[in-house]
């Protein structure tokens, strides 16, 4: 089956600190890898996506790349600010076309930022 | 354009109640799909729909559980007789039919419900 394992959080950085929040997959097929964000009281929001080997996501500082070799797709930004305190799920689907909606997802690394 | 629209937010019922949960997708998609977010987890896949049909229900409980996509109107999700169990965060997402650019799937924000 599919699944996917995150960092075990909760993570508490520094404003202006480097963010790594490690990913790894399994998956039946060829997936297309996420990286939702989700703010208190708020839904999901797509923060980024990759949908092939070697493709690099990225979005408001933050980057992922897509490595079929390592079965990885780690959250990285350079320096984080306050406002990026949230959940970060990473997530995939399998199938594309409308199966990008039916996704299987991480845990959730909780990350927290102090000023 | 508004985005997915669910309602209540919050819902309170005691055991043994129906809850029933509501989703209008985004203006011009006709896919929805239903997680649930246990305390301390992250999102299960519940079940899949189009209009009408139910496409995958693989990740839905095989009891009290059901969901609904009419022609008219939003998608429901219904839990019959609910047990304390049941509390969690259910979200809905959809997204657009087949074509270039289908690569995203739109969360709303949750209904939390809670079971006393």
């Amino acid at each position: 089956g599919n699944s996917v394992t995150q960092m075990e959080g909760p993570v508490t950085l520094s404003e202006e600190a480097f963010l790594t929040i490690n990913c790894t997959y399994t998956a039946t097929g060829y997936p297309s890898l996420f990286w939702y964000v989700q703010y208190p009281g708020e839904g999901l929001q797509l923060l980024l996506k990759a949908t092939k080997a070697d493709d690099k996501g990225s979005n408001k500082g933050f980057e992922a790349t897509y490595r079929k070799e390592t079965t990885s797709f780690h959250l990285e930004k350079g320096s984080v600010q306050v406002s990026d305190s949230a959940v970060y799920f990473c997530a995939l689907s399998v199938g594309g076309g409308t199966s990008y909606g039916k996704l299987t997802f991480g845990q959730g690394t909780i990350l927290t930022v102090h000023p | 354009n508004a985005g997915v629209m669910q309602n209540p937010r919050h819902l309170v019922r005691r055991r043994g109640q129906e809850a029933r949960l509501r989703c209008s997708p985004m203006k011009g998609h006709s896919h929805v799909y239903w997680y649930r977010q246990l305390p301390e987890e992250g999102l299960k896949f519940m079940v899949y729909l189009q209009k009408e049909n139910i496409i995958d229900e693989s990740g839905m409980p095989k009891e009290r559980f059901s969901a609904e996509f009419p022609k008219e109107g939003p998608s429901i999700l219904r839990i019959q007789q609910v047990v304390r169990g049941d509390s969690a965060a259910y979200f809905c997402a959809s997204s657009p039919g087949q074509g270039l650019g289908n690569t995203e799937a739109f969360f709303g924000q949750g209904t939390r419900l809670t079971v006393v």
